[in-house]
């Protein structure tokens, strides 16, 4: 268990509508980071933020948008839900963005869009 | 473009060694990492080369050779639950945006 929660674990929707996921990071860890992973790819890079503020984005589609909140924890909201959506969904939390730093994964939201 | 090239199986005999190579095309890069994801698991942190060279943590040792665009993780002693997928990825220095290779899937025979 890495400390980092995700909700939900599972979500199931239909083409066109909304859905939110939700990332507590580990106590002390102010860096937040949003992966989208594929069947079969690898981990895309969506977007990071830091205390609160964005600090580096990805290839996240403009029907994508995430936000972190002042008690640290980050929500990625995803629109207009396409077939091609379908995936896991990790968050991943460090100290503070440091380079080295290891990243604490969550163990995913799987959306699965209809 | 920035990509990290993993070859995308490897396997290897329990008790044996394994490197997993990973080579990059990108215009700069703070350093490279590697990490560790079972099926239906997150991934997990292994290592982290910010300078050339070798690192080594137990089992696994990361390498690190920036002149030759290249790294690799070497892991010794091969186990059964070594078998799993291992990604290579760096932050981009001019950018911050992080890049991970598409994933080594390791099986380990007995």
């Amino acid at each position: 268990d890495s400390g980092v929660t995700q909700t939900p674990k599972h979500l199931i929707t239909a083409t066109g509508q909304r859905v939110t996921l939700r990332c507590s990071p580990r106590s002390g860890d102010l860096s937040v980071y949003w992966y989208q992973q594929s069947l079969d790819q690898g981990l895309q890079f969506l977007i990071h933020y830091y205390n609160g503020e964005e600090r580096a984005k990805g290839n996240i589609l403009e029907r994508f948008s995430a936000q972190q909140f002042p008690d640290l924890h980050s929500e990625l909201n995803l629109s207009s839900l396409e077939l091609g959506d379908s995936a896991l969904y990790f968050c991943a939390t460090d100290q503070d963005g440091g380079l080295g730093n290891e990243q604490f994964f969550g163990p995913g939201t799987r959306l699965t869009v209809l | 473009g920035q990509s990290l090239e993993q070859p995308s199986e490897v396997t290897a005999v329990e008790g044996a060694i394994v490197q997993i190579n990973c080579t990059y095309q990108t215009s700069g890069f703070y350093g490279l990492s590697w990490y560790q994801q079972h099926d239906g698991g997150a991934p997990t942190f292994l290592s982290y080369n910010g300078l050339d060279g070798l690192e080594e943590t137990g089992r696994f040792s990361s390498f690190l050779s920036r002149s030759d665009s290249y790294g690799y993780l070497l892991l010794q002693e091969l186990q059964m639950k070594d078998s799993a997928s291992y990604f290579c990825a760096v932050r981009g220095s001019r950018d911050d945006k992080i890049i991970f290779g598409k994933g080594t899937r390791l099986h380990i025979l007995p």
